[in-house]
This record gives C-alpha cells, sequence and structure tokens, in this order.
C-alpha cells in the first residue's frame, strides 16, 4: 500500500526567503509523485511531477523538488517566497498502475510574512 | 482546451437525502476519478471511471455510486446522505495509468445538515 508523510502541517517564511515542504512517501512498486497547490477556494492545480526521468524536477512559479529513492522524499523548495505562495500545498504518490492510483498527503499549509 | 467542470458549485442537502454531482473531462481524457476533500484534510479517493466502467475504489460504502458517460463526462450519487459526508468533492480527469498527472475541477461543496 502506498502513503504519503507530509512533515509539518504549517510552515510560516517571510517574503524573499527559501521555501522547504518536507514530503516522504512509501511505496511497493517504482512510484510517480507530484505536487499540488490548492488555493483558498480553488481547486487544485498541478506544480511539478516526477516519473522516473531526471530526479531534480523543475516546476511552475519557480518550485522544484527533488527525487530521493535512498530516502524516500520528495521535498519541495523554492529560493525565494512571494506572498502570492501562501496557500495548501499537497504531496501525491502514485504507483503508476491502474486504479486507485493517486494517495495524497495530509497536506502543508504555507504562510508568507510580510 | 477546455478545464475540468463541476457542477453544482454548492450544495445544501438534508440529511437521508440523495444528491448528484457532476463532472466534464478536459478533452482528450478517458479517465475520471473522484475525492472527497473534508475540512482541514488532504482529498480521500473514492473511485475511479475508465471506459465506462469502475477501474478502482477507495474506503467509501456503496451507497457512493458513479457514472461514466461515453463522452468521458461523469456522476458522483450519493445515497441516504450523513452529516459526515459534507465535504468538498473534487473531480479529476487524466489519460489512464498513475504515471499520468490528473487535472481537477473546481469543486462542489455539499453540506448536509
Amino acid at each position: 500500500a502506498q502513503s504519503v508523510t507530509q512533515l509539518d502541517s504549517h510552515v510560516s517564511v517571510s517574503e524573499g526567503t527559501p521555501v522547504l515542504l518536507r514530503c516522504n512517501y512509501s511505496s511497493s512498486y517504482s512510484p510517480s509523485l507530484f505536487w499540488y497547490v490548492q488555493h483558498p477556494n480553488k481547486g487544485l492545480q498541478l506544480l511539478l511531477k516526477y516519473t522516473s526521468a531526471a530526479t531534480l524536477v523543475k516546476g511552475i512559479n519557480g518550485f522544484e523538488a527533488e527525487f530521493k529513492k535512498s530516502e524516500t522524499s520528495f521535498h519541495l523548495t523554492k529560493p525565494s517566497a512571494h506572498m502570492s505562495d501562501a496557500a495548501e500545498y499537497f504531496c501525491v504518490v502514485s504507483d503508476r498502475g491502474y486504479g486507485q492510483n493517486f494517495v495524497f498527503g495530509p497536506g502543508t499549509r504555507l504562510s508568507v510574512l510580510p | 482546451e477546455t478545464g475540468v467542470t463541476q457542477s453544482p458549485t454548492h450544495l445544501i442537502k438534508t440529511r437521508g437525502q440523495q444528491v448528484t454531482l457532476r463532472c466534464s473531462s478536459q478533452s482528450g481524457h478517458n479517465t475520471v476519478s473522484w475525492y472527497q476533500q473534508a475540512l482541514g484534510q488532504g482529498p480521500q479517493f473514492i473511485f475511479q471511471y475508465y471506459r465506462e466502467e469502475e477501474n478502482g475504489r477507495g474506503n467509501f460504502p456503496p451507497r457512493f455510486s458513479g457514472l461514466q458517460f461515453p463522452n468521458y463526462s461523469s456522476e458522483l450519487n450519493v445515497n441516504a446522505l450523513e452529516l459526515d459526508d459534507s465535504a468538498l468533492y473534487l473531480c479529476a480527469s487524466s489519460l489512464a495509468g498513475g504515471k499520468y498527472e490528473q487535472y481537477f475541477g473546481p469543486g462542489t461543496r455539499l453540506t448536509v445538515t
């Protein structure tokens, strides 16, 4: 069975400082991994995905994530936070099969202080 | 390219009633997945449809059922509503297979009183 742990339920950073949102996963197969963002009262937007190509993945809005198989981690980073980054972030693992293939983490709420 | 749309946006029902939520897939996608997102939690997988057949199901009772139509649009039906069914219901469309990203609609906010 797959599972996702997001180690911080809430992260607070100052505008212009780096962002680190942590994600660890468990999967029986070689997984695909995704990060989604959800702004208040909005749907989920895909930030980036890893599907067995390069381990360092670049996404939209300056975000990137690194797949580390030995650590079973897929942490999300951004060099400089912007006020518009304040939102809920979800890490997702998928076993690339069919059926129930997307398992969400509990989410990390990012606050950006002026 | 039209994105994923859902209707209605908000709905208020009484305990014991039945509800139908609708979803239109993104053009070119043949798979639809439904999720329940309770307040403050991550989305929980309800089920997935591929070529009009249920293709996987999460830990939800049979009173949660669905349909996928030939144009790949979909419905989620919930019978005998309970207070705990109050949540945001999200529909996502994709190509078949877990390596493909899912594209989400804005959701339907269901309140059961």
